[in-house]
């Protein structure tokens, strides 16, 4: 199957503070990625879409001045928090579907903390 | 809209038990793609199956088995034999058209194996 490499796998930050979270399709191009949150014990829900060369597509509900999305790259997508709060906290993910595929691939996924 | 029910929040058997995940889905789409997935505590998502609304047939696989059934818009997993490795959160999810499109999450069904 195609990888997907997300980074940091974790990381705490100070409340105030922006963290970017990487997601690199290592053996494939990765037109779309699709950026989930997950908060402790709950469902995965769709956050925003991004598109190589063009704005992402937030959800409904998702501050998309809070989340930055940046997809310069066909290997390359990046989620910003900027002005991380403790709500932030959080389980991020990213998905990205590959041509000839059944499934969407996922990264590891980044484990936030905002104290 | 689509959604996708799991009403069993928590499961705990104990090892060699059978056990089955239910999960119920809603979409006005004739064609859609239903997935199970497990997350380990470690967080990564990892594929278990996916099924196009045109297939029912059932499918094995080892341990695993899936029943499909469009009358009843449900979409049922079942462990034979559950070992403790078993023991994960376990999402159902729908894919509103296209197989890699973005994907609709139920609320996961944490599944305990006790030796």
């Amino acid at each position: 199957g195609a990888v997907v490499s997300q980074h940091p796998s974790w990381v705490i930050c100070k409340s105030g503070t922006s963290v970017k979270i990487e997601c690199r399709s290592l053996d494939f191009q990765a037109t779309t990625m699709f950026w989930y949150r997950q908060f402790p014990k709950q469902s995965l829900m769709l956050m925003a879409t991004s598109n190589e060369g063009s704005k992402a597509t937030y959800e409904q509900g998702v501050e998309k001045d809070k989340f930055l999305i940046n997809h310069a790259s066909l290997t390359l997508s990046t989620l910003t928090v900027t002005s991380a709060h403790p709500e932030d906290s959080s389980f991020y993910i990213c998905s990205a579907p590959v041509a000839g595929w059944t499934e969407a691939f996922f990264g590891q996924g980044t484990r936030l903390t905002v104290v | 809209a689509q959604k996708v029910t799991q009403a069993q929040t928590e499961i705990s058997v104990v090892e060699k038990e059978d056990v089955t995940l239910d999960c119920v889905y809603e979409t006005r789409d004739t064609t859609y793609y239903l997935f199970w997935y497990k997350q380990p505590p470690s967080g990564e998502l990892v594929f278990l199956i996916r099924r196009n609304s045109f297939d029912e047939q059932n499918e094995i696989s080892g341990r695993y088995s899936w029943n499909f059934q469009k009358s009843t818009s449900s979409f049922n997993f079942t462990i034979t034999a559950s070992q403790v490795v078993d023991s994960a959160v376990y999402f159902c999810a729908l894919s509103p058209q296209g197989g890699s499109e973005k994907l609709v999450f139920g609320k996961g069904t944490k599944l305990t194996v006790n030796p």
